[in-house]
């Protein structure tokens, strides 16, 4: 079974402060994809990034980065330089893509709640 | 273009009663998902289709609900005897491939059953 977990429910930072937001996962699977999705106030899951589990490269995508490490089973998201229209909640998934499986049926953490105080 | 769309955006209801819940995916989108929210909790995978077929109905949670997707565009999400349990958003999704593109998900619809 897959399974996703979202530690931090809620994250406070004042505006231009770093914040890293972490996800662990578990699966038997050995290829699988990772995903990082935001949800602001307006419900839309918007797509931020994906992994496959081949690539344990690190990526920086603006003020963005993901920090993938498999021998750890963690995929860490951090935003540099919050800014007050970082504030949603985020969403770490997994997929497993097996014969016959959707990779898009994916398991979501609970959610880290990041509101950024100007 | 337009993304995925979702009607109605809220949808009242009184336990016992049937819903109907409706999914127009991104045009030319072959993969459509649908995804059931609780408050506080991450979306949760009930039914995929590819095409027109229901390639896979494992998060389905009972047989109350059921999907349907006639002519492998539209969808629509169908709830019979609704149960207060039932209150959650519902968010459906496309991609253009069913393995490789990102999922591209609508604003969803509150279903509150009272």
């Amino acid at each position: 079974a897959q399974k996703v977990t979202q530690a931090q429910t809620e994250i406070s930072v004042v505006e231009k402060e770093d914040v890293t937001l972490d996800c662990v996962y578990e699966t038997r699977d050995t290829t699988y994809y990772l995903f990082w999705y935001k949800q602001p106030p307006s419900g839309e899951l918007v797509f931020l990034i994906r992994r496959n589990s081949f690539d344990e490269q690190n990526e920086i995508s603006g003020r963005y980065s993901w920090n993938f490490q498999k021998s750890t089973s963690s995929f860490n998201f951090t935003i540099t330089a919050s800014q007050v229209v970082d504030s949603a909640v985020y969403f770490c998934a997994l997929s497993e893509f097996n014969k016959g499986t959707s990779y898009g049926k994916l398991t979501f953490g609970q959610g880290t709640i990041l509101t950024v105080h100007p | 273009g337009a993304g995925v769309s979702q009607t109605p955006s809220n949808k009242v209801t009184e336990k016992g009663k049937y819903v109907e819940l409706r999914c127009d995916p991104i045009s030319g989108h072959t993969a459509l998902y649908w995804y059931r929210q609780s408050l506080g909790q991450g979306p949760e995978f009930l039914i995929y289709f590819q095409g027109t077929g229901a390639a896979d109905d494992s998060g389905l949670p009972n047989d109350r609900f059921f999907a349907v997707r006639p002519e492998g565009s539209v969808s629509t999400l169908k709830i019979q005897r609704t149960e207060r349990g039932d209150s959650a958003v519902y968010l459906c999704a496309s991609s253009s491939t069913p393995h490789n593109s990102p999922l591209h998900f609508g604003n969803g619809t509150r279903l509150t059953v009272t």
